[in-house]
């Protein structure tokens, strides 16, 4: 089946050391979004890729970074994770509005624990 | 983006009709809504979405007033697995989907 995949499932890593999360998608979608989402909270966008174009919400920190070397992969990179960074990290994707894309599907998430 | 406010939270019997009423006061004309369900450690899942009237599908109908400013999604005879959050979301339709979450409602069904 088509889907959204994110690797790992669960990531631990310490303070300061840099961290890289994976998503790939079978779906061929132009869109590609990171969520961030703490404990019993909303999901918050941290910024997506329209194709390969980068978009960052002005709220993201710098210490998070993306890339996309393909219409398939996306990553994200934590360069140096601190404590309150701890959370659920969601990796989604839709085809632009244009194609009727109003629905986003999204992984089933890394949840990250910075110790 | 228009904001939108939804009620905290919510307690159902299993097998009544769940109505979660949304308002987004600010939406844009070209805006559409779309609501997700949450399971805990689950990422969203896409329910609905329309721009005006009623829409129907096969787990939930959503109901937009013709001010659009406020929508219900509606969930028919729900289960003990209905059990989650629900977010309401406006979608702006300028070529991509940038959305922001509100608070969802976390929705209880009791037995």
């Amino acid at each position: 089946d088509a889907m959204v995949i994110q690797n790992p499932r669960y990531q631990v890593t310490q303070f300061g050391k840099p961290v890289t999360l994976s998503c790939s998608q079978t779906l061929n979608h132009n869109v590609m979004y990171w969520y961030q989402q703490k404990s019993s909270q909303a999901p918050k966008l941290l910024f997506h890729y329209y194709d390969k174009d980068f978009n960052n919400e002005a709220d993201t920190p710098d210490n998070f970074q993306s890339r996309r070397p393909n219409t398939s992969f996306c990553f994200l990179d934590i360069r140096s994770p601190g404590l309150g960074d701890a959370a659920m990290y969601l990796c989604a994707t839709s085809r632009d509005l244009a194609t009727g894309g109003y629905e986003q599907y999204f992984g089933p998430g890394t949840r990250l624990t910075v110790t | 983006l228009a904001k939108t406010t939804q009620p905290i939270s919510m307690d159902s019997y299993e097998g009544q009709e769940v109505n979660i009423t949304c308002s987004h006061n600010n939406i844009a004309t070209n805006d559409y809504i779309t609501w997700y369900q949450q399971f805990p450690s689950q990422g969203p899942r896409f329910i609905i979405q329309g721009y005006k009237t009623k829409v129907t599908n096969e787990v939930a109908s959503l109901f937009i007033p013709a001010d659009r400013k406020s929508s219900t999604l509606s969930l028919p005879r729900v289960s003990l697995s209905d059990t989650a959050v629900y977010y309401c979301l406006v979608v702006d339709s300028g070529g991509y989907q940038k959305v922001t979450f509100g608070t969802g409602t976390k929705l209880q069904v009791i037995p």
